[in-house]
This record gives C-alpha cells, sequence and structure tokens, in this order.
C-alpha cells in the first residue's frame, strides 16, 4: 500500500533552535496535514495544507506543501521544551477514499 | 469539550473476551474514522462511516473487528475473541465530508490483551 517516508526519526535538539522535518510520498497527495502526538494521547492537528506550494503558518510552525504534491516539511523555529513530542505528518491522495495516510513519525526531544 | 471524545480510555482484558470501545465525533461531523496505532508506527485507517453508511471496511484487520454508527452519531469498535496482538491504542477522528477535510483525533483507547 502507499507509504510516506518521514524523516528524520528523530531529534535532539537545544532549546531555542530551529527544527525541520519532512515527508515524501510516491503518488500525488491532494492534501497534507501535520499532526502531533504526546505519551497517551491522541494526534493533535498542528496544520493542514490543501494546495501544491501552499506556505502556512501556526505562531513557531511553518509548513509547506511541495510543488510537485509529492512532499511537504514542517519547520519549527525558536523551540522550547514543551515541543517535545512525535510529530506526524498525513496525507490524502485520490485512491485513499478519505482515509489518512501516514509517516512513521519524527520524535524531538529539546534540552533545556 | 467539544472535541472527539473516546471511551474508555484504557482497557485491560484477557485473550478471548469481546471488548467494545466508543467514540463521540464533533457533533457537526457527519464522517467518522478508526484508526489504530502499534508501538513506534503513524496510525493505520481501519474503517469509516459517512453519517450510519459504513463506506470502507476492507481495511478492518479480520472478521473478528466489527463497527457500527447505527444514528450516524456515535460510533462502537467492536473485537471479538481477543489476541495478544490486538493490543494497541484505537484512535477515532471525525471530519466534515470535502474534497479537501481535515480530520480531528480523540484521545483514543489503549487496549492491552493479557
Amino acid at each position: 500500500g502507499q507509504q510516506l517516508n518521514q524523516s528524520p526519526q528523530s531529534m535532539f535538539i537545544q532549546e531555542g533552535e530551529d527544527v525541520s522535518m519532512n515527508c515524501t510520498s510516491s503518488s500525488i497527495f491532494n492534501t497534507w496535514l501535520w499532526y502531533k502526538q504526546d505519551p497517551g494521547e491522541g494526534p493533535v492537528l498542528l496544520i493542514a495544507l490543501y494546495k501544491a506550494g501552499e506556505l502556512t503558518s501556526n505562531g513557531r510552525l511553518t509548513a509547506q506543501f511541495g510543488i510537485t504534491r509529492k512532499d511537504s516539511f514542517l519547520n519549527i523555529s525558536a523551540s522550547i521544551p514543551s515541543d517535545v513530542g512525535i510529530y506526524f505528518c498525513a496525507g490524502q491522495y485520490g485512491g485513499s477514499q478519505g482515509n489518512l495516510i501516514f509517516g512513521k513519525g519524527t520524535k524531538l526531544s529539546v534540552k533545556p | 469539550d467539544t472535541g472527539v471524545s473516546q471511551n474508555p480510555r484504557h482497557k485491560i482484558t484477557k485473550r478471548g473476551q469481546n471488548v467494545t470501545f466508543r467514540c463521540d465525533p464533533i457533533s457537526e461531523h457527519n464522517r467518522l474514522y478508526w484508526y489504530r496505532q502499534t508501538l513506534g508506527q503513524g496510525p493505520e485507517f481501519l474503517t469509516y462511516f459517512q453519517n450510519e453508511a459504513q463506506l470502507e471496511k476492507s481495511r478492518l484487520l479480520s472478521d473478528r473487528f466489527s463497527a457500527e454508527r447505527p444514528k450516524g452519531s456515535f460510533s462502537t469498535l467492536e473485537i471479538q475473541r481477543t489476541e495478544q496482538g490486538d493490543s494497541a491504542m484505537y484512535l477515532c477522528a471525525s471530519s466534515l465530508a470535502a474534497v479537501q477535510e481535515t480530520q480531528y483525533f480523540g484521545p483514543g483507547t489503549r487496549l492491552l490483551v493479557l
């Protein structure tokens, strides 16, 4: 089945540093979503992208829908300790019948 | 709280027992999705409903899994004759049907099968 390649798998950064993570797919996607998940909780929506080339910000978070529609990235600026968690990309493509395809996640650790 | 809610949050059961989980979506959302998430993985789609109609169920893991949404509001996911491999987080999400839609997730039900 369709898979998303999300990288990096994990990151250990110092508080205040910027973070970048990305997702790629083999199929063209029509929606890209970025979620954050804390241990024992469900994913929380951070940013939704609907058009190729779209660049959207949510506070210190910025995400882009790639021009080829096969990739997306998420940047976090000036990281803080509460940014710790697992970040997932997810997307929908024509054959996915509405369901989301998820990457395997990027685990972010922030050292104060 | 107007978000997606799931009950119970945790369930411990013995192998062979049946379990049922409930999901209450955001009130105006007509689509409801069930996902399963195992350790170290992203959520994996199981099934979804639009109103009371189950539009996709081929991804349910086996015939021991079934889901209902009888009145187009809350939904239940049942696992019969549980196995240890069923241990996972079961997530529910809801959305408004659209060409490009956004799904909002509940807190999940953590199942442990002993």
